[in-house]
C-alpha cells in the first residue's frame, strides 16, 4: 500500500555520493513535508531528515534532503560502510483523509 | 528522553483480534501537540502506517485498514492501545509505535517493535 515510489536499490563505493529519489503526488509530497528514515539491519527505523531538509541532532551532515514539486531526494555524500541500510521516505497525505504514507524503500549497498 | 515500548501477543490465530499496547515515557499524551501512532512491517517488506492518536483524542487511520483498527489512549498510564480485528496470516509483521509532535513536524520517534505472527 506504499503511495510513495522509491528505487528498490542503490549502491556506491566508500566515499562516493549516492542519491535516492522519492516520487509522490500533489496530496502528499506536493503539499506536505517530507521525512526520511534509516533502518539498519535488524533494528527499528530512525529519523534521518525532517521537514524536507532538516537533520536531527546527531545525524551527520553527509545526509541531506531536498524537495521539488511532488518529488524528494536523499543524498548521502562520503558514503561509509555503516550507511548500508534501508531508507524510507514519508509524508502526510491529504487525499481521502489525513494519513501518513511511506515510500517503497531503498536498500543502499556499500560496495 | 523519549522511549516507547510495544507489548502484546507474539502469536495470534486467524480471525482473532490483536491487541497491542504502547507504553511510553519522557512525554505526556495530555500535552498539546503530542501524538502516538502505529506502523507495521511484514518480514522483508516496506513500512506501512496504521493509525495515530493525538493529545486531543483526534484519531487518524489508514484508509485501507480503517474498518479493522481502533486506537485509544490512557493518559494516566502513559499507554496507547491498538486493536486490529479479523487477523490474517498476511498481517504477520513487526509492529512499531512511535511519537510525533504535531506543532513542529519533527518526525517520528520509534519504539523497538514487536513481532506478531498470525498462524493457526
Amino acid at each position: 500500500q506504499s503511495v510513495l515510489t522509491q528505487p528498490p536499490s542503490a549502491s556506491g563505493t566508500p566515499g562516493q555520493r549516492v542519491t535516492i529519489s522519492c516520487s509522490g503526488s500533489s496530496s502528499n509530497i506536493g503539499s506536505n513535508y517530507v521525512y526520511w528514515y534509516q533502518q539498519l539491519p535488524g533494528t527499528a527505523p530512525k529519523l534521518l531528515i525532517y521537514r524536507n531538509n532538516q537533520r536531527p541532532s546527531g545525524v551527520p551532515d553527509r545526509f541531506s534532503g531536498s524537495k521539488s514539486g511532488t518529488s524528494a531526494s536523499l543524498a548521502i555524500s562520503g558514503l561509509r560502510s555503516e550507511d548500508e541500510a534501508d531508507y524510507y521516505c514519508a509524508a502526510w497525505d491529504d487525499s481521502l483523509s489525513v494519513y501518513y504514507v511511506f515510500g517503497t524503500g531503498t536498500k543502499v549497498t556499500v560496495l | 528522553q523519549i522511549t516507547l515500548k510495544e507489548s502484546g501477543p507474539t502469536l495470534v490465530k486467524p480471525t482473532q483480534t490483536l491487541t497491542l499496547t504502547c507504553t511510553f515515557s519522557g512525554f505526556s499524551l495530555s500535552t498539546s501537540g503530542v501524538g502516538v501512532g502505529w506502523i507495521r512491517q511484514p518480514p522483508g517488506k516496506a513500512l506501512e502506517w496504521l493509525a495515530l492518536i493525538y493529545w486531543n483524542d483526534d484519531k487518524r487511520y489508514s484508509p485501507s485498514l480503517k474498518s479493522r483498527l481502533t486506537i485509544t489512549k490512557d493518559t494516566s498510564k502513559n499507554q496507547v492501545v491498538l486493536t486490529m480485528t479479523n487477523m490474517d496470516p498476511v498481517d504477520t509483521a513487526t509492529y512499531y509505535c512511535a511519537h510525533e509532535y504535531y506543532y513542529d513536524s519533527s518526525g517520528l520517534n520509534w519504539g523497538q517493535g514487536t513481532l506478531v505472527t498470525v498462524s493457526s
